[in-house]
């Protein structure tokens, strides 16, 4: 019940084309969805996250879209750039006054071709 | 921009050696945290710290493991003894609340 899995595993995007990676949770208690980007070597990098009484949410060329009665929910990278080209993971958490565990999916390798 | 810092960046050791790997997490943040990511995997939780005891770990975080933070800037993660199964990136992270954010990693490789 604490898994999240994410889909697809790679993906390969034209430069100006839209990434668009999803992820699934079980746990209803989740109330703390995070977008992490890691370059190879790197550790992971906040993108950006959503709470669960917003359905949408966009910073810059990222938006997280969020469905709590389906319990899903999806990165999309606008205008994609090679720069973009990366690892990235979501996670879901319960926030709690000890501590925010994140519980990672599997990740998604991106490659954006010039 | 206050960031996350992890030292060794890479450690190599043998079989059965304690190693201890080391962060200093961004100063005004209450919370703390070690990750690991086997190669090509998922990165997975070990264990949280906050008001200086242990508030959470995982299945993986048994009596092999513990973490410390011996002064007000540092918090480490202890191996007694280890095995060839730990040889992992080993991420330290820390959040003033809900955002978590990672040092670059120690790459830690058993021989």
């Amino acid at each position: 019940q604490q898994q999240v899995k994410q889909s697809p595993q790679s993906l390969i995007v034209q430069k100006g084309g839209i990434s668009i990676i999803n992820c699934a949770y079980e746990n209803t208690a989740f109330d703390y969805f995070p977008w992490y980007q890691q370059f190879p070597g790197k550790g992971p990098a906040l993108l950006i996250a959503i709470r669960p009484d917003v359905s949408e949410k966009k910073e810059g060329r990222f938006t997280i879209s969020f469905n709590k009665s389906a319990k899903q929910f999806s990165l999309h990278i606008m205008d994609s750039q090679p720069g973009d080209s990366a690892t990235y993971f979501c996670a879901a958490s319960m926030i709690k006054a000890a501590g925010n565990k994140l519980t990672f999916g599997g990740g998604t390798r991106v490659l954006v071709k010039p | 921009e206050p960031e996350v810092t992890q030292t060794p960046s890479h450690q190599v050791t043998q079989m059965g050696q304690e190693v201890i790997l080391r962060c200093v997490p961004i100063s005004n943040h209450l919370y703390f945290y070690w990750y690991r990511q086997i190669l090509g995997q998922k990165v997975e939780f070990l264990v949280s710290f906050y008001n200086n005891e242990i508030s959470e770990k995982s299945e993986i975080f048994d009596d092999q493991f513990s973490v410390e933070r011996p002064d007000g800037s540092n918090f480490t993660l202890k191996i007694r003894s280890t095995k060839l199964e730990d040889s992992a990136m080993y991420f330290c992270a820390s959040s003033e609340w809900a955002e978590a954010f990672f040092g670059q990693g120690t790459r830690l490789t058993v021989v």
